[in-house]
């Protein structure tokens, strides 16, 4: 089967553009991850979906910040207007239902605000 | 807030040294997972332990989840080159419905293992 497939692998654009991040999750998949990663910070959860639906979006930094998912095979992560403050590598992730259920990460999208 | 705490957070040692890695917390969880990053890839499982005091053995690699579960170690016994990566610990509660799945990340440990 085919992994969690995140677009673009890399981005960089300047302040104030609009930047959209794509992610495919793993067929038969339910829960969908958005995810932050920095040297400073970690892995910080921003927002999760579970059968399409937000669950949790309180990782979110501000309104800058939105997601969606239209359907079961289909996300995106939109930052508008872009800050340089917000460059960072953005994982996406899926896995099923049931405890103790692994979380299959993307490869990620390293995003650059210049 | 952090609510996984890893030590160390840097780790470099010579090929064929034995290492701990450890991941606390101040919290109960109901399960905790391994994970392992290299540079450019996203996270992979190692493993996860779901009972308290249980010990997983993976080649080289041991796993303990703390009796109390809120605590974790990861030993490598003999390390070699290939070990080298970020290594994250990750814990769940369980509440039942959608709370299932969602993982709290501690900071990572950075392991460079030298030939």
């Amino acid at each position: 089967d085919a992994g969690v497939i995140q677009s673009p692998r890399h981005e960089v654009t300047e302040m104030g553009q609009e930047v959209t991040l794509r992610c495919k999750p793993i067929s038969g998949h339910d829960y969908l991850f958005w995810y932050r990663q920095t040297m400073m910070r970690g892995l910080e959860l921003l927002i999760y979906f579970n059968n399409n639906v937000p669950i949790d979006d309180s990782g979110m930094p501000e309104d800058r910040f939105s997601a969606k998912m239209p359907n079961a095979s289909f996300s995106t992560l939109k930052i508008q207007p872009s800050e340089p403050r917000d460059s960072a590598v953005y994982f996406c992730a899926s896995s099923r239902t049931g405890a103790y259920q692994p979380q299959h990460f993307g490869d990620g999208t390293r995003l650059s605000i210049l | 807030t952090q609510l996984l705490e890893q030590s160390p957070q840097f780790l470099s040692i010579q090929e064929g040294e034995n290492l701990t890695v450890y991941c606390n917390s101040s919290s109960v969880f109901s399960s905790l997972q391994w994970y392992r990053q290299e540079p450019g890839e996203g996270p992979v499982l190692l493993v996860t332990v779901v009972t308290g005091g249980e010990v997983k053995k993976l080649k080289r690699l041991t796993f303990q989840f703390g009796d109390a579960r809120k605590d974790s170690s990861l030993h490598i016994t003999a390390a070699q080159p290939g070990d080298t990566g970020l290594y994250l610990c990750a814990g769940a509660r369980y509440a039942g419905g959608t709370s299932y799945g969602k993982l709290t990340f501690g900071q990572g440990t950075i392991l460079t293992v030298h030939p």
